[in-house]
């Protein structure tokens, strides 16, 4: 189906390591998107990717929408104390006819802790 | 730009009552989304609207729930009779206008305590 599965499921990192995580399917995606979630907010949208083999950076965070289009990475590079919060992946659902119109499959979400 | 507003943020009621959550998307978004976060079941879409028309209903859990779109700038969620099952974070998000329409902007929540 079209199920996003997200993993670690959670991590617990010091201040100033780097951060991969990673999200597949069985279903091919057109788009990749990554969410982070602070406690007590919603979502907000980190990058986008919308092209197979694409690798798009948004400041400490890098995401590349994987070659068979089944994956997605995000890594985070010298995580600081405000990086901690859910991260998402997200892709839209194709329907019976292949296409998609906005509507959004969710993975699980990796928890992440920073250590100072 | 104000992003995605949301009210309440927290509702507290009991069993029975009606509840209603608001959204405001962001101004030029022609696509709204109505979304419910449990940590069971974690984002589950409820339904989504186009140019204020709904769209796609079909995780709205049951008739007690409907959704409104009189407008571009205003949605409602009623939940009418509430029961204590649909207590849970409810998100609001917009996509569209000239960003692409999967880019969904989630507002702030409200998070609903049904007792």
């Amino acid at each position: 189906g079209q199920q996003l599965n997200q993993s670690p499921q959670s991590m617990f990192i010091q201040e100033g390591e780097d951060v991969s995580m990673n999200c597949t399917s069985s279903s091919i995606f057109n788009t990749w998107l990554w969410y982070k979630q602070d406690p007590g907010e919603g979502p907000v949208l980190l990058i986008a990717l919308y092209k197979a083999g694409e690798l798009t950076s948004n400041g400490r965070l890098t995401a590349q929408f994987g070659i068979t289009r089944k994956d997605s990475f995000l890594n985070i590079s010298a995580s600081i104390p405000s990086d901690v919060g859910i991260y998402f992946c997200a892709g839209p659902r194709a329907n019976a006819g292949g296409t998609s119109y906005g509507k959004l499959t969710f993975g699980q979400g990796t928890i992440l802790t920073v250590h100072p | 730009d104000a992003g995605v507003i949301q009210s309440p943020r927290h509702e507290v009621t009991e069993m029975g009552q009606e509840v209603t959550l608001r959204c405001k998307p962001i101004s030029g978004h022609d696509y709204l989304f109505w979304y419910r976060q449990t940590m069971m079941r974690g984002l589950e879409l409820l339904i989504y609207f186009n140019n204020n028309v709904p769209i796609d209903d079909s995780g709205m859990p049951e008739d007690r729930f409907s959704a409104k779109m009189p407008n571009a700038s205003f949605s409602t969620l009623k939940i009418q009779p509430s029961e204590p099952r649909d207590s849970a974070v409810y998100f609001c998000a917009s996509s569209g206008g000239l960003a692409h329409y999967n880019e969904q902007f989630f507002g702030p929540g409200t998070r609903l305590t049904v007792l």
